[in-house]
């Protein structure tokens, strides 16, 4: 099982480019959630999902923009990159409302 | 304002060592406390995790404690190994919510020496 695959894994973008960030399940998880980690503040959730169609603001979310067409996918946008957006990004999902499952992070530098 | 309050920042234990990592939190209406372990260039993954109808929770190596009336909980591995070098999340989340309420602590990096 792949688990949870998050594309692209490294991106160096400038000051107002956009980008997508892609976000993959095959646990059949209801909930998907967008995190960013940055030094000395643990993670911080951008925007979730409870379900297919669904999007909901979490901690963090001006800048960022997020779709769930299809179950197993979630994305993050990015419309106007601004170096404040330069952190690693997580995508998790789960099954109850308990167990976490990460993918491996997507480091973002904005120049 | 910071809801948990994760010490130390980092820790160095020798081998063989107990490594303790303290959290600390505000609010009362926690209760889903879980531990979340993180390797260099990985995802964190979910380690342990407690409720606070028992105050201790032991999974091998890896015990959580919890005092609900002082408001902390703690993260104890008994004898310490290389391998356990990674960086520790704690996190809360009240209850009747999902993941969208955990708050996660700022990161415990722990460094076990031979």
């Amino acid at each position: 099982n792949a688990g949870v695959t998050q594309t692209p894994k490294f991106r160096v973008l400038k000051t107002g480019q956009s980008m997508t960030l892609l976000c993959a399940q095959d646990m059949n998880h209801e909930y998907m959630y967008w995190y960013r980690q940055d030094p000395g503040m643990g993670l911080r959730l951008i925007h979730y999902s409870v379900g297919e169609g669904t999007t909901a603001k979490g901690e963090v979310p001006d800048g960022y923009n997020v779709s769930r067409l299809k179950k197993q996918n979630f994305l993050l946008g990015l419309e106007s990159a601004a170096p404040s957006q330069t952190s690693v990004y997580f995508c998790a999902s789960s099954y109850t409302a308990e167990r976490l499952v990460f993918g491996a992070g997507t480091r973002l530098s904005v120049l | 304002q910071q809801q948990v309050k994760q010490s130390p920042q980092s820790l160095i234990v020798q081998k063989g060592g107990i490594s303790i990592i303290n959290c600390a939190y505000e609010n009362t209406a926690f209760d889903y406390f879980p531990w979340y372990q993180q390797f260099p260039g990985k995802g964190p993954a979910l380690l342990i995790a407690i409720r606070p109808d028992v105050s201790e929770k032991k999974e091998g190596r890896f015990t959580i404690s919890f005092n609900k009336s002082a408001k902390q909980f703690s993260l104890h591995i008994m004898d310490s190994q290389p391998g356990d070098s990674a960086t520790y999340f704690c996190a809360a989340s009240p209850a009747n919510f999902g993941n969208e309420k955990l708050t996660f602590g700022t990161g415990t990096r722990l460094t076990i020496i031979p």
